[in-house]
């Protein structure tokens, strides 16, 4: 079964530093999203993008967060200066379309700021 | 974020009995409803969904009911199974967004 492949798995980063967590999402999807989770807290969402451009983002997705799909597979998260705040694993997910298609998940990044 | 409340924080069945699932949301834009699971180090796993135009999907073991008025969801497993032990998220969404909105999640724990 096709799968999102995110990578790395696990990412530890000085705070200030930039950060790039990659993903690959299903090959026919069209639709591709970020979502994070801070220990113990909720999954909430930060980005979905589609045809090239940021449709939705949510409160969290400032300045200091960019997506980008640099070729036909891979969608990027770049966080410019993290912040110990950053840390948390970060999901990334596709779908079909943006309605009543279920989005499919990958393993998620854990992003660790020191 | 309140919109989406699982209340249940864990739940523990016998196998082969029924679980329930249960999940409570206070935005009535909400349409298209989603339960996931999710193991430990594994990104959330789609289960199975519903429309708002429907009341109850089935899939296997796995029944949705939505009851609108009450905006309430449930999800169903019968018979349940060691191998369903997992955290599960409803996450609903509107139709002009794409945007999930997860529950806090219930810890299911099926003892064999």
């Amino acid at each position: 079964e096709p799968e999102v492949t995110q990578t790395p798995s696990h990412q530890v980063t000085q705070m200030g530093q930039e950060v790039i967590l990659r993903c690959v999402p299903i090959s026919n999807h069209l639709y591709f999203y970020w979502y994070r989770q801070i220990l113990g807290q909720k999954v909430e969402f930060l980005v979905s993008f589609y045809n090239n451009e940021i449709s939705e983002k949510s409160e969290i997705f400032d300045d200091q967060f960019s997506v980008e799909r640099p070729d036909g597979s891979n969608f990027t998260l770049k966080i410019r200066s993290t912040k110990l705040e950053d840390s948390a694993m970060y999901f990334c997910a596709s779908s079909e379309s943006g309605r009543d298609q279920p989005q499919h998940f990958g393993d998620g990044t854990r992003l660790s700021i020191l | 974020d309140q919109q989406v409340k699982q209340n249940s924080p864990s739940l523990s069945v016998q196998e082969g009995r029924i679980s329930i699932l249960n999940c409570d949301y206070t935005n009535s834009m909400f349409d298209y409803f989603l339960w996931y699971k999710k193991y430990p180090a594994e990104g959330p796993t789609f289960l199975i969904s519903i429309s708002s135009i429907k009341d109850k999907n089935e899939d296997g073991r796995f029944t949705v009911f939505l009851n609108k008025g009450a905006k309430h969801l449930s999800l169903h497993i019968v018979p349940s199974q060691p191998g369903d032990s997992a955290v599960y998220f409803c996450a609903p969404h509107s139709s002009n967004t794409g945007k999930l909105i997860f529950g806090q999640g219930t810890t299911l724990q099926v003892k064999p």
